[in-house]
């Protein structure tokens, strides 16, 4: 396996099921994110790990439960969804740090292929 | 205002044409920027970075930034119709990532 993957690719679930996405990436990166896409918004960013700890968390609902065990794995557990939680969700990671001595710089993020989610 | 916006599409050019997407952002404290292009129900792939001011080649991409008028811009030159997909614009500050709403280009034979 090369690069980043994700599983399932697809998942239809209720809304009181309880499912989890998981997240793999073979990079060697140190940052591990997650991404919600809706047909006709922009990629919302949900969660950031850094070194395996949660650095970001942009106000999702706490039906999303991430889980990140160690740098190369990410999951994202669901439970009791709504069917506006329907979307692609998509996992990335990158390598951050910056050169020694110089400004810390974000560097590129790779994505996953997702996982396409519908909740009836 | 969007933190990240992007010129309204879609764009359609004729094949071998040069398609010029644009690019803004609020966040001065962005320091890097990218170009992905996602074709229709695939995820991001990235295509260009860029973090100083200036022009940044490669291939028939060339990525365009400009700190103080805050703006980001990718030319795609002698465009395919392999390029039709959609374009995202993303800028970086301390970890957070923040996306445009893409431009669809369609190229056409």
């Amino acid at each position: 396996e090369t690069g980043v993957t994700q599983t399932p690719r697809h998942l239809v679930m209720g809304m009181t099921n309880k499912k989890s996405l998981k997240c793999e990436q073979h990079l060697g990166h140190n940052a591990m994110y997650w991404y919600k896409q809706s047909a006709k918004k922009p990629l919302e960013l949900m969660f950031v790990y850094s070194l395996e700890e949660r650095v970001e968390n942009n106000s999702v609902p706490s039906r999303f439960s991430p889980e990140c065990p160690n740098s190369s794995h990410l999951f994202l557990h669901l439970h009791t969804l709504q069917p506006e939680d329907s979307a692609l969700y998509l996992c990335a990671s990158s390598q951050e740090g910056g050169l020694a001595g110089g400004p810390l710089l974000d560097n590129e993020q790779f994505f996953g292929p997702g996982t396409r989610l519908t909740v009836l | 205002q969007k933190e990240v916006e992007q010129n309204s599409g879609p764009l359609s050019v004729p094949e071998g044409a040069i398609a010029s997407l644009n690019c803004t952002y609020s966040d001065r404290g962005s320091q890097s920027f990218f170009w992905y292009r996602q074709y229709s129900g695939k995820s991001p792939e990235l295509i260009m970075s860029i973090y100083s001011n200036g022009d940044k080649e490669d291939g028939r991409f060339t990525a365009q930034l400009n700190k103080a008028s805050q703006y980001v811009s990718l030319l795609i030159r002698d465009s395919q119709p392999s390029d039709s997909a959609t374009y995202l614009c993303a800028a970086r500050n301390a970890g957070k990532s923040t996306f445009g709403d893409g431009t669809t280009l369609t190229v056409k034979p």
